[in-house]
């Protein structure tokens, strides 16, 4: 079955961190660039971060870089979001989608949530 | 930064009728423009990329058009799990790659 399951989300205090992860399968996973899209609640779509196929590339958006770090494990078909130094605003659901060669996404997986509270 | 602007904000459309969303681009993205439906709770889908081709498993009601800067989404006779917020979103000129700000089209 084609499909992207995110875990390690829940509540974390500002200032620490959290590890996302994003298990696939029903596909080469090594042959595909992935990413972390996140929606805040009632808000829309924010595009966080891309590691290419290979991982050799990573791509940030202003406002998590120098605080995530995006990696992958092909050999556990398993992708990967660090996040540091987390403050209130990135409280989100945090989705992973793979691209399909150009950025734009044809499988999403159905999110995990990170509320970011004292 | 590619800016990508919906419009309406909201929308109200009677089953079986016909809807029109826009998107707007602050400057060309030519056709690398890809649209998505999310419903309440889940994932977003991906219905249409290249401006105007559909995904695998789209219905036909569901059409893209435009390029540059100028796109629209038009769903034909609405079905009642068509209600929905639709996103558009760039995918020429990154990083970051953008995403609109979303139209809700609700039930009349």
């Amino acid at each position: 079955q084609v499909q992207l399951v995110e875990s390690g989300g829940g509540v974390v205090q500002p200032g620490r961190s959290l590890r996302l992860s994003c298990a696939a399968s029903g596909f080469t996973f090594s042959s595909y660039g992935m990413h972390w899209v996140r929606q805040a609640p009632g808000k829309g779509l924010e595009w966080v971060a891309v590691i290419s196929f290979d991982g050799s590339h990573e791509y940030y958006a202003d406002s998590v870089k120098g605080r995530f770090s995006i990696s992958r494990d092909s050999s556990r078909n398993t992708l990967f979001l660090q996040m540091n130094s987390l403050r209130p605003d990135d409280t989100a659901v945090y989705y992973c989608a793979k691209e399909v060669g150009d950025w734009y996404f044809d499988l999403w997986g159905r999110g995990t949530l990170v509320t970011v509270s004292s | 930064e590619t800016v990508m602007t919906q419009s309406p904000a909201s929308l109200s459309v009677s089953p079986g009728e016909r809807a029109t969303l826009s998107c707007r681009a602050s400057e060309s993205v030519n056709s690398n423009l890809a649209w998505y439906q999310q419903r309440p709770g889940q994932a977003p889908r991906l219905l249409i990329y290249g401006a105007s081709s559909r995904a695998t498993g789209v219905p036909a009601r569901f059409s893209g058009s435009g390029s540059g800067t100028e796109f629209t989404l038009t769903i034909s006779s609405l079905q009642s799990e068509d209600f929905a917020v639709y996103y558009c979103q760039q995918y020429i000129d990154w990083p970051p790659i953008t995403f609109g700000q979303g139209t809700r089209l609700e039930i009349k």
